[in-house]
């Protein structure tokens, strides 16, 4: 079954710095999501992208639709501790229902 | 705000043992799915419903069956427990459209 490549699949970073992370398909999506999960929790949405070259921000989070459909970006500034856990980006083609593809994660640690 | 319940959070089963592990939400979401979740692979989906009465299958799908009878429940049934089915399993709903999914917080299964 296909996946998404994300990368890095992890990082340390100090407190304050910026973060970013990517995902890349061979195929075109419809729809980016990017979600984050904490330890012995179901993923969050954070960020959901629709369209191509939508660029969207929740607070210190920017994400990114990429213009040819097969890759989106997230972008955290000024990184705190509470920004711990897992990454996880997925896409949706149209008219697969309920059906995402999820890429591999980026743990993400922040050290003070 | 119950959202997405699924039980029991932790269980262990003996290999050819079978178990059903429930999953129940009460926003009237319409589609629902479940994913289980491996080290390093992300989440991929097992089987997933567009309403009740209809399920079908995702990307994982041997080992395992489902049914949708009402719209609040989707229970996930593993008739002869492998192994191979030690994983953390996710249960996710969504309302129809544009919208996206609410995950549960997880049950974790070992199969020795």
């Amino acid at each position: 079954g296909q996946q998404l490549n994300q990368s890095p699949q992890s990082m340390f970073i100090q407190e304050g710095e910026d973060v970013s992370m990517n995902c890349t398909s061979s195929s075109i999506f419809n729809t980016w999501l990017w979600y984050k999960q904490d330890p012995g929790e179901g993923p969050v949405l954070l960020i959901a992208l629709y369209k191509a070259g939508e660029l969207t921000s929740n607070g210190r989070l920017t994400a990114q639709f990429g213009i040819t459909r097969k890759d989106s970006f997230l972008n955290i500034s000024a990184s705190i501790p509470s920004d711990v856990g897992i990454y996880f980006c997925a896409g949706r083609t149209t008219g697969t229902a309920s059906k995402l593809t999820f890429g591999t994660g980026t743990r993400l640690q922040v050290t003070l | 705000n119950a959202g997405v319940t699924q039980t029991p959070k932790f269980q262990v089963l003996k290999t050819g043992q079978s178990m059903t592990l429930q999953c129940a939400q009460d926003m009237n979401h319409e589609y629902m799915s479940w994913y289980r979740q491996d080290p390093g692979m992300g989440l991929r989906l097992i089987h997933y419903s567009v309403g009740a009465g209809i399920t079908d299958q995702g990307e994982v799908p041997n080992g395992y069956n489902v049914s949708r009878s009402t719209t609040e429940d989707f229970p996930l049934r593993l008739l002869s427990a492998a192994p191979s089915q030690t994983s953390v399993y996710f249960c996710a709903s969504r309302a129809g459209g544009n919208t996206e999914a609410f995950f549960g917080q997880g049950t974790r299964l070992t199969v020795v």
